[in-house]
């Protein structure tokens, strides 16, 4: 069974850092592109960062660049972010998911599977 | 980047059909697009992807009661025969080059 399973949220303090992990089983993820994404409180969804496949490129939404770093890592078949100098706004549940095609370099695509999600809590 | 638009909310009787719509912005009319359930307080949970052509994928072990069609700019989610389970929110996802992963909204559905 293909499945994301993430961990790694907790409540901060404003400025604080955070690592999310996503443990990936089914499947290899190294030849899927990953992505975060996160739902704040009562809203909608809202990409965060995605990591090719191969995991060569990266990429953020504006609202985290400079801050947030994805990374994974292949002999543990796990997806990481990097969060740092956190800010209120952060708060949200971050979801781990999965691109749908096997194709090499692709770093966009549709998300066809997605993790229980981590709660991200930025407070003084 | 294209801007996805859809109806805050939307209703049907059990039992009926609804069909929920989503608006690729001026521009973007030839994406593909992707649907994800969530329902109460559970995690999101992909559907299908609809292409401009109409064609529809669908994700492992979802239903046939769950269709997509497209008609211009717009990409559609077609819900037969509702049952209190399908009382949940509908996003849909577009992607690519240039465009980075954009979501809709959000249309909440409600099963009366």
């Amino acid at each position: 069974e293909v499945q994301l399973v993430e961990s790694g949220g907790d409540s901060v303090q404003p400025g604080g850092s955070l690592r999310l992990s996503c443990e990936a089983s089914g499947f290899t993820s190294i030849n899927y592109a990953m992505s975060w994404v996160r739902q704040a409180p009562g809203k909608g969804l809202e990409w965060v960062s995605a990591i090719n496949v191969g995991g060569g490129r990266t990429e953020y939404a504006d609202s985290v660049k400079g801050r947030f770093t994805i990374s994974r890592d292949n002999s543990k078949n796990t997806l990481y972010l990097q969060m740092n100098s956190l800010r209120a706004e952060d708060t949200a549940l971050y979801y781990c998911v999965k691109g749908e095609r096997r194709v090499p370099g692709v770093i966009y695509d549709a998300f066809d599977v997605w993790g229980q999600g981590t709660l991200v809590t930025v407070s003084s | 980047q294209p801007v996805l638009t859809q109806p805050p909310s939307a209703s049907a009787s059990l039992g009926a059909s609804v069909k929920i719509t989503c608006t690729l912005s001026s521009g973007f009319d030839r994406y593909d697009i992707a649907w994800h359930q969530q329902q109460p307080e559970k995690g999101p949970r992909y559907l299908m992807k609809v292409n401009s052509d109409g064609r529809h994928e669908k994700g492992d072990g979802i239903p046939d009661r769950f269709s997509g069609s497209s008609s211009g700019a717009e990409r559609y989610l077609t819900i037969s025969r509702l049952q209190s389970e399908d009382e949940a929110d509908y996003y849909c996802q577009t992607w690519g080059t240039g465009v980075l992963v954009v979501f809709g909204g959000g249309t909440k559905l409600t099963v009366l």
